[in-house]
């Protein structure tokens, strides 16, 4: 089955730093992809998506590019701040068009000034 | 536009009592509506989705059934909670239609003690 697998945390750094989550799948068929941010105390925000291969999705500085020969969309930021600490989940939706997320685990990014 | 209400934030029920979560989603017709749940140190799992009033599809068999009595109601239940019930719980909603964004709730926090 179709599954996400994202690289553990806390990834903890100082403000400006740059981010890189990791996150690889394996899915059948044409999945699009997803980056979803819960900040403290809230429920899931998207951050970006992509939906065909070499797509780039981007929002807010994030970017990540989905990869389809190494099968990844890895999470990127320039240079992080304060406000940016929450927890992210990579996820894909099967192409079924039922929209059914599978998510990673997610990874909590702490990030101090 | 479009608003996700879900309700209770927290829970701590005894273990043998029955459970009911409610999602109403305002300001949107027919929608897919889903329930994930975060158990600790997992990722989200899909639960349930639903496409329609009464159509109801379940994921994994577990010991929750949901309902959907209204176009926009999402109703999750169980007649007897266990201790494994424990865990974060997450309605969404997506248009449809090829639509890839979903919109999630803040969330209900349950405690099965």
């Amino acid at each position: 089955g179709n599954s996400v697998t994202q690289m553990e945390g806390p990834v903890t750094l100082s403000e400006e730093a740059f981010l890189t989550i990791n996150c690889t799948y394996t899915a059948t068929g044409y999945p699009s992809l997803f980056w979803y941010v819960q900040y403290p105390g809230e429920g899931l925000q998207l951050l970006l998506k992509a939906t065909k291969a070499d797509d780039k999705g981007s929002n807010k500085g994030f970017e990540a590019t989905y990869r389809k020969e190494t099968t990844s969309f890895h999470l990127e930021k320039g240079s992080v701040q304060v406000s940016d600490s929450a927890v992210y989940f990579c996820a894909l939706s099967d192409d079924t068009g039922f929209q059914k997320l599978v998510f990673g685990t997610g990874t909590r990014l702490l990030v101090s000034p | 536009s479009q608003t996700i209400h879900q309700w209770p934030a927290t829970l701590v029920q005894p273990v043998g009592s029955p459970l009911s979560l409610e999602c109403t989603v305002e300001g949107t017709s027919n929608p897919n509506l889903y329930w994930y749940r975060q158990a600790a140190g997992r990722g989200l799992q899909l639960l349930f989705y639903s496409v329609g009033i009464g159509q109801i599809s379940s994921e994994v068999p577990q010991n929750l059934s949901a309902s959907r009595p209204q176009d926009r109601q999402f109703i999750l239940s169980s007649k007897k909670l266990l201790l494994s019930d424990s865990g974060f719980y997450l309605c969404a909603w997506n248009a449809g239609l090829g639509s890839t964004e979903a919109f999630f709730g803040q969330g209900t926090r349950l405690t099965v003690v």
